[in-house]
C-alpha cells in the first residue's frame, strides 16, 4: 500500500539533546511538509520542500533542521535551539499539479522533552 | 496572504441530526479550500476539496462542503451524523508562493461531537 511512514511514533528527548524524525513516502510525490501541531493551535509549517536537494523554510523555522536527498526522504532534525520542542509533529506530501493536490499524511511522531 | 478562520472550537450534535462545521476564508485570487479530519493520535485525513466549478463538493464518509464567494464561506455538512464522526476537522485553504512554490494554511480546528 501507497503512504507516508513516520517514525518513532513516541520519542522522549532530554534538554540539550538533538532528535531526528524520519518521514518516507511511496506515493511518488514531488512535495514534503513538515507540521507541528500543538493543543488549540491548528498545524504550523515547519518546513517544505517540491523537489530534491531543495526546501524552504515554512513559518516556524528556527530550531529545526530538513534535508531532501532523495524523493521519498524528508527527515526533520529537532535541534536544542527549539526552546520548546514537545509538540505532535506531523509529515505529509502532495502532488504539485498547480496546487490543486491534497495533502497525505502520516501518522505523526509525539516529541516529548524531559 | 491567504488565512482561513474556524469561528467555534467546538460543535455539539445529537446522532441523526444534520451537522454543520464552519470555515470563512480569506485569499487573492482563486481560493483552493480542503476540509481535513482528525482522530485522536492520528494524522490528517482529506475529506473534499474545492478547486473550481460546483459550488457544492462531495466528499469521503457523506460529508460535503458548500463553496459561497459572496460570505466567502466553506461550511462543512453532513445530513445526518454519527457518533464515530466524533473528531477534529481543520479547514485549509493553498496559498501560493512568491517563488511558484505551494503551501497549505490550516485553521485552528473545530472539534465535533456526535452524542448518541
Amino acid at each position: 500500500d501507497g503512504g507516508i511512514t513516520q517514525s518513532p511514533k513516541y520519542l522522549f528527548r532530554k534538554e540539550g539533546q538533538n532528535v531526528t524524525l524520519s518521514c518516507e513516502q511511496n506515493l511518488n510525490h514531488d512535495a514534503m511538509y513538515w507540521y507541528r501541531q500543538d493543543p488549540g493551535q491548528g498545524l504550523r509549517l515547519i518546513y517544505y520542500s517540491q523537489i530534491v536537494n531543495d526546501f524552504q523554510k515554512g513559518d516556524i523555522a528556527e530550531g529545526y533542521s530538513v534535508s531532501r536527498e532523495k524523493k521519498e526522504s524528508f527527515p526533520l532534525t529537532v535541534t536544542s535551539a527549539q526552546k520548546n520542542p514537545t509538540a505532535f509533529y506531523l509529515c505529509a506530501s502532495s502532488i504539485l499539479a498547480m496546487g490543486t493536490g491534497e495533502l497525505f499524511f502520516g501518522e505523526g511522531s509525539r516529541l516529548t522533552v524531559l | 496572504a491567504q488565512s482561513v478562520a474556524q469561528p467555534e472550537d467546538q460543535v455539539n450534535v445529537a446522532e441523526g441530526n444534520p451537522l454543520t462545521v464552519k470555515c470563512t476564508y480569506s485569499v487573492s485570487g482563486n481560493p483552493y479550500l480542503f476540509w481535513y479530519v482528525q482522530y485522536p493520535n492520528r494524522g490528517l485525513q482529506f475529506l473534499l476539496k474545492y478547486i473550481t466549478g460546483d459550488n457544492l463538493v462531495k466528499g469521503s464518509y457523506g460529508f460535503e462542503a458548500e463553496f459561497n464567494k459572496s460570505q466567502t464561506s466553506f461550511h462543512l455538512k453532513k445530513p445526518s451524523a454519527l457518533v464515530s464522526d466524533s473528531a477534529l476537522y481543520f479547514c485549509a485553504v493553498r496559498d501560493i508562493q512568491d517563488t511558484g512554490g505551494f503551501k497549505t494554511i490550516f485553521g485552528a480546528g473545530t472539534r465535533l461531537f456526535v452524542k448518541a
